[in-house]
């Protein structure tokens, strides 16, 4: 069964930094592309980025909004996601889920999701 | 970027009844190598994370029940609920994984009437 889990969501302050982890299991991770997709409260969806695997060298992208500000990293030894969040705003303020990508394409499976909230 | 709009943002149908959500992107989305059009459907149900229903525009997903369907192709797609059940309220997103960033329509709102 595939499954995929995150963790690291809390709240933090404006400015601040969080670390966002997806435990991945079910599947074998390292074949897989995998995304960021957020979730403002009471919004709809917002593509965040997308690590590519190795086959593919590992290549990033990312929605302008976060671009420099958010860096997304796996380690397939792991079977691990990470999205590594800086300079936060509050507009970034959502439930964050991972998803995994089939065919390099759409997002197949999603995790429960985790909220992070940017307030002071 | 890619603008995906959905219409209508909020729908009631009642049970039995066709339910049909469009969704139309701002660019063709169908790539002529592979005469695919990179489309994806996608339901959240309240307080729950979105499920895949649709991909390649017309595709089902894993175990999603056939009364779902998907057509279309370059700028206008479509999602058909033949038979409305209960269990069918929820949101429902398209997407286009044509280009970064893989943008999603505003949503469409499907209810009971």
């Amino acid at each position: 069964e595939v499954q995929l889990v995150e963790s690291g969501g809390g709240l933090v302050q404006p400015g601040g930094s969080l670390r966002l982890s997806c435990a991945a299991s079910g599947f074998i991770f390292s074949d897989h592309y995998m995304d960021w997709v957020r979730q403002a409260p009471g919004k709809g969806l917002e593509w965040v980025g997308r690590t590519r695997n190795k086959a593919n060298s590992y290549i990033t992208q990312y929605a302008a909004s976060v671009k420099g500000r958010f860096t997304i990293s796996r380690d397939d030894s792991k079977n691990s996601l990470y999205l590594q969040m800086n300079s936060l705003k509050t507009e970034d303020t959502a439930v964050y889920y991972c998803t995994r990508v089939d065919s390099g394409s759409y997002s197949s499976y999603w995790g429960q999701g985790t909220l992070v909230t940017v307030s002071s | 970027d890619i603008v995906m709009t959905q219409s209508p943002d909020s729908l009631a149908v009642s049970l039995g009844e066709r339910a049909t959500i469009n969704c139309k992107s701002s660019q063709s989305i169908l790539y002529s190598s592979s005469s695919k059009n990179y489309l994806a459907w996608y339901q959240q149900k309240l307080g729950q994370p979105p499920k895949l229903l649709i991909y390649w525009a017309s595709t089902r997903g894993s175990g999603v029940p056939d009364r779902f369907s998907g057509s279309g192709s370059g700028t206008d797609f479509t999602l058909t609920i033949s038979s409305l059940q209960a269990e069918d309220v929820a949101v429902y997103y398209c997407q286009q994984y044509y280009s970064p960033p893989f943008t999603f329509g505003q949503g469409t709102k499907l209810e009971i009437k």
